[in-house]
This record gives C-alpha cells, sequence and structure tokens, in this order.
C-alpha cells in the first residue's frame, strides 16, 4: 500500500536553511503536498508540486522532487523561530479527489 | 467567507459512552474526511465521503462510523468510546483539483 516517511525530528540554527526530506512509495502519486502544524493548532497547506514538476519555489520555501528515487524535499531559507512546528509531507494521486496520505510529521525546532 | 468548522474543540467522555464529533463545511465540496492524529503515527484516514449517502472505510475505521445526509456535514460517531481512541481528530473537505481545507480539530479525552 501507500506509504510516506519522514525523519521525525530537525534541529537547526536561526538564519540558516532548514532540509526536510520525505520519501514516499506510490509511483502513481501525482500530487506532494507540505502541511504545517504549530502547537494546538490545525494544518495549514504550505505548498503542493505536481509530479511532472522538478522544482518549485515560493518565497523562502523551495521543494524539490525527484521522481525516480520517489523523494520529496522542502528547504526554509533563513528560518525563523515562528517557523518552528511540525511539517507534514503528503500525497495523493488524483488533487482533491482522493484521501491525502500522510507522513508521520517532522517536528522543526529553532534554536534563537 | 466558506469555512470548515469542528466542534466540539474538546470532549472528554467515559468508556462506553457513544460520541459524535461533528464536522460542518461551507465550501460545497462533495469530498470529506475525518482522520485523527497521534504521536508518533501523524495523520491516518479514519472514513471519507464523495458525496451524499457516499461513506468509505479507512485505515483506522473499526469503532467509527459515518453517515452523508447532506453536502455540508460528515458527523463521526465512536460506538463505544475506548481509551485507545483518546486523539485528535481532523475533518477535511476537498473538490478536484482545488485542494483540501481541514478544520482546526477536536481534541478527544476517553476516561
Amino acid at each position: 500500500g501507500e506509504d510516506v516517511e519522514q525523519s521525525l525530528f530537525l534541529s537547526v540554527r536561526e538564519g540558516d536553511s532548514s532540509v526536510i526530506n520525505c520519501t514516499y512509495t506510490d509511483s502513481s502519486s501525482t500530487y506532494l503536498y507540505w502541511y504545517k502544524q504549530e502547537p494546538g493548532a490545525g494544518l495549514q497547506l504550505l505548498t503542493y508540486i505536481f509530479s511532472n514538476m522538478d522544482m518549485k519555489q515560493d518565497q523562502r520555501l523551495t521543494v524539490l522532487l525527484n521522481k525516480k528515487d520517489k523523494h520529496l524535499s522542502l528547504r526554509i531559507a533563513d528560518t525563523q523561530t515562528g517557523d518552528s512546528a511540525i511539517y507534514f509531507c503528503a500525497e495523493s494521486w488524483n488533487s482533491g479527489n482522493t484521501p491525502l496520505v500522510f507522513g508521520k510529521g517532522t517536528r522543526l525546532s529553532v534554536i534563537a | 467567507d466558506a469555512e470548515i468548522t469542528q466542534s466540539p474543540r474538546h470532549k472528554i467522555t467515559e468508556t462506553g459512552r457513544q460520541v459524535t464529533l461533528a464536522c460542518h463545511q461551507t465550501w460545497n465540496h462533495n469530498n470529506m474526511f475525518w482522520y485523527r492524529q497521534d504521536l508518533g503515527h501523524g495523520l491516518r484516514l479514519i472514513h471519507y465521503s464523495y458525496g451524499v449517502h457516499d461513506t468509505n472505510k479507512g485505515e483506522v475505521s473499526d469503532g467509527y462510523s459515518v453517515s452523508r445526509s447532506n453536502t455540508e456535514d460528515l458527523p463521526l460517531t465512536l460506538e463505544s468510546a475506548a481509551s485507545s481512541q483518546t486523539s485528535v481528530y481532523f475533518c477535511a473537505s476537498s473538490e478536484t483539483g482545488i485542494g483540501y481545507t481541514f478544520g482546526s480539530g477536536t481534541r478527544l479525552t476517553v476516561v
């Protein structure tokens, strides 16, 4: 079945770049998402990428997709303390029309 | 503005009781989903619906049920609450090509 894997923890210093990695098993995954969850809050969509793209950039966020290796990464430039949160990778094969499959989440801690 | 709301935000119940968590969306989305979030497990799919009178089981559906009598609502019922169902529950809605919108969650404690 479908599976999405992420490392559980990442710690970075304020001002450095953060890179959060994700691997997925379903080769039919067409859409890949990154969600952010702050403590006690719901899920906020950060960005998404279609499987026919290699890279997507949105301000401080850069998403890289290696479809051959089924590897997705989220880079946050100039990481701030407000970026401390849990980041979830998720995939679906039909955007909006099938359930999202989530990874377990990566807890990012930013040290001032 | 369109939104998706969950109620209650917090609930404490006793083992064996029936509990219903509400999810209401005003996006007019056909698709609705229920997930539970537990430490070390991320979000796992409980049930989902693609439209009125349609329901489907997810990965962790045992002990839960849903019904879809209109487009706006997908209530989640725990038939006989168990301590293992202590969790944070998230509802989401979506439409093809538009993406997914999540509610703020319900924290359920079963004692």
